[in-house]
């Protein structure tokens, strides 16, 4: 059975940086195709895709926000971690880790139950 | 990459069908035959309904059915149940291994 459990603080301070992490069972990350990505979203609003890391350890983001995210992985304890510098109210939201079961399928079959960060001095 | 347009809301009574839109752009939706569709109830975490335009997973009603013309995707749920009530997303590769969801419907059953 595949799962994806989030985990990090529930409240962050504006312009700290917030860091994230998905822990996975049932697949692993260096499976050829395997990927793991991040999404988000903002109380009573829509998804937007944050990043993605593949099982080759290639890294893509948003383009809006790729100053800001940065992607990485830990095969061996079965974790992606996502950093997001500089934490703004406006990135309060409930952050996703769904998979990729694998490229060329682009797109996300299992997802976590998500966990909320709110962004409040 | 801006995000898909689908439209706020749609309703429709028990029985009946519906579709909703998703459009995109020739970068996105118009180059891959590579868009998905998500359900979620409130609170609850987004689930697969649709991938690679008109495919479904194993357990995923075959009411659920999607579809591709041009730079707009659809979703048509027919035989519309209460429980289909839900708030759906599209999502459509965007090359480079990046991903553009839509703006997101409300589906009300009436």
């Amino acid at each position: 059975q595949v799962t994806l459990r989030e985990s990090g603080p529930a409240l962050v301070k504006p312009t700290q940086t917030l860091t994230l992490t998905c822990t996975f069972s049932g697949f692993s990350l260096s499976t050829s195709g395997m990927c793991v990505s991040w999404i988000r979203q903002p109380p009573g609003k829509a998804l937007e895709w944050l990043a993605l890391i593949d099982w080759d350890d290639d890294k893509y983001y948003s383009t809006s926000l790729k100053t800001r995210l940065t992607i990485s992985k830990d095969t061996s304890k079965n974790q992606v971690v996502l950093t997001m510098t500089n934490m703004d109210p406006v990135d309060t939201a409930t952050y996703y880790c769904a998979r990729i079961r694998g490229v060329p399928h682009f797109f996300f079959d299992i997802w976590g139950q998500g966990t909320m960060v709110t962004v409040s001095s | 990459q801006s995000a898909l347009t689908q439209p706020a809301s749609v309703s429709g009574s028990p029985g009946q069908s519906i579709t909703i839109s998703c459009t995109g752009t020739s970068s996105d939706v118009g180059s891959y035959n590579l868009v998905s569709w998500y359900q979620q109830h409130p609170g609850k975490a987004p689930k697969l309904m649709i991938y690679e335009v008109s495919k479904r997973p194993s357990g995923v009603s075959n009411r659920f059915s999607g579809s591709k013309s041009g730079n707009t995707a659809s979703l048509t749920i027919s035989g519309l149940q209460a429980e289909d009530e839900a708030d759906y997303y599209c999502c459509s590769y965007a090359g480079s291994s990046t991903f553009v969801f839509g703006t997101g419907t409300k589906v009300t059953v009436l």
